[in-house]
């Protein structure tokens, strides 16, 4: 079976640094996606980790641990409009290729 | 129009009513999906369709009814719902399921959907 696992809600400062863990535990992996959902809206495509180790995509970074089951999404120079909820989901392996979610990070950017 | 686009955004449905959810594609992508979004609980996958044949069917009850006449298109037909069917419901589509590079899949907005 699949267990994902992040915190629900997370605060920070605009301007500041936010590390929104995830942990997992799945019967296959074949990669680790983060998603980001605003409130009444499609969730969006961040980014991808399928190798250990820290992707990094401009304020955005996402770093992976297999054999940790373990990922993080680092949020730098916070902006009002990163209040979203993110989404840590990780694709099974094998033929039949699904995704798995999180229940989601629910961030509140604060003036 | 880009994307992935749901219709309608919004629906309130009595139980005995009968109902669709249309959602589509203009990426080009060959695989399509059903999703059902509750108040805090991870996005549930329903239904996936490859190349217009259905793969997945993860246990969802018989009065949901997926429909997909052609790889850009994608139907979830409604009837006898019940309360607990209150819910976000998402559509989503990738490149194709099969083996190879991973797709990734692109959401549309949703259909928030309230059963009274």
């Amino acid at each position: 079976g699949q267990n994902i696992d992040q915190p629900t809600e997370m605060t920070a400062t605009e301007g500041a640094i936010v590390q929104i863990n995830c942990t997992y535990q799945t019967s296959g992996f074949n990669g680790l996606f983060w998603y980001q959902q605003h409130a009444g809206e499609a969730p969006t495509f961040l980014s991808y980790n399928v190798l250990d180790g820290l992707e990094e995509k401009g304020r955005f970074s996402s770093f992976l641990s297999r054999s940790k089951g373990y990922s993080y999404l680092l949020l730098k120079e916070l902006q009002m409009k990163d209040s979203a909820s993110y989404l840590c989901a990780v694709l099974s392996s094998g033929s039949a290729r699904q995704l798995t979610f999180g229940s989601g990070t629910q961030l509140t950017v604060l003036p | 129009e880009t994307g992935v686009t749901q219709t309608p955004r919004h629906l309130v449905m009595g139980m005995t009513n009968k109902k669709s959810l249309k959602c589509e594609q203009h990426l080009g992508h060959n695989a399509m999906y059903w999703y059902k979004q509750s108040a805090k609980k991870p996005l549930e996958l329903m239904f996936v369709y490859n190349f217009k044949e259905q793969t997945e069917n993860n246990s969802v009850p018989s009065r949901f009814s997926p429909e997909c006449p052609n790889s850009s298109h994608l139907f979830l037909h409604l009837h006898t719902l019940q309360p607990e069917d209150s819910a976000l419901y998402l559509c989503a589509s990738s490149q194709d399921t099969s083996g190879g590079p991973v797709r990734t899949q692109y959401f549309g907005p949703g259909t928030r959907l309230l059963v009274l």
